[in-house]
């Protein structure tokens, strides 16, 4: 986990609200993702972006929204049109794109209310 | 269509025993390959890649894995399991098609090691 911070560990959420996810990251890495864990289902990519000001749709980005203002921060926002959000949400980096290894943080586990 | 598989959710082993965590893939070309760890409410380690070269490759923790070009393989293995190895293990690929880092994860195996 060391590099990568996530916050908060447990968040709740009322439906109808949206709610930010915070992801850090001191590895000077170029790359960040978010990715979305369910039992059974592994790991299903929501957003990334290769640098700064730029992000891409992963493959479940709908109901969801990202910002890359700065390198070393890429919150996910988690918003009311995501028909079921709960869920263990994980923040990646890696160096570049290309193959580099990802690395990841310690997660934030999501309930909707 | 599933890049990547596991094909046992769950595997047990005896302490002291040699484990394998199968894995194959379905991408073309010469896909790059992971293998991750992940403990209860924690994120993925990593513990080792197979991009180019020896299709032997050693990881953290005494485990390896290797790389079958013919079967699209990528079994994770261990000589002797610990007990401190049950946890969920997560094989990953790189699809090389895409310009994007995109890895695609198999639903994991939980691999489990009786004292």
């Amino acid at each position: 986990d060391g590099g990568i911070t996530q916050s908060p560990k447990y968040l709740f959420r009322k439906e109808g609200q949206n709610v930010t996810l915070s992801c850090e990251q001191n590895l000077n890495h170029d790359a960040m993702y978010w990715y979305r864990q369910d039992p059974g289902q592994g790991l299903r990519l929501i957003y990334y972006s290769q640098i700064v000001n730029d992000f891409q749709k992963g493959d479940i980005a709908e109901g969801y929204s990202v910002s890359r203002e700065k390198k070393e921060s890429f919150p996910l926002t988690v918003t009311s049109a995501q028909k079921n959000p709960t869920a263990f949400y994980l923040c990646a980096s890696s160096i570049r794109t290309g193959g580099d290894t990802q690395y990841f943080g310690p997660g934030t586990r999501l309930t909707v209310l | 269509a599933q890049s990547v598989a596991q094909p046992e959710d769950q595997v047990n082993v005896a302490e002291g025993n040699p484990l394998t965590v199968k894995c194959t893939y379905s991408v073309s070309g010469n896909p790059y390959l992971f293998w991750y760890v992940q403990y209860p409410n924690r994120g993925l380690q990593f513990l080792l890649k197979y991009i180019t070269g020896d299709n032997l490759v050693k990881g953290s923790y005494g485990f390896e894995a290797e790389f079958n070009k013919s079967q699209t393989s990528f079994h994770l293995k261990k000589p002797s399991a610990l007990v401190s190895d049950s946890a969920l293990y997560f094989c990953a690929v790189r699809d090389l098609r895409y310009t994007g880092n995109q890895f695609y994860f198999g639903t994991g195996t939980s691999l489990t090691v009786i004292p």
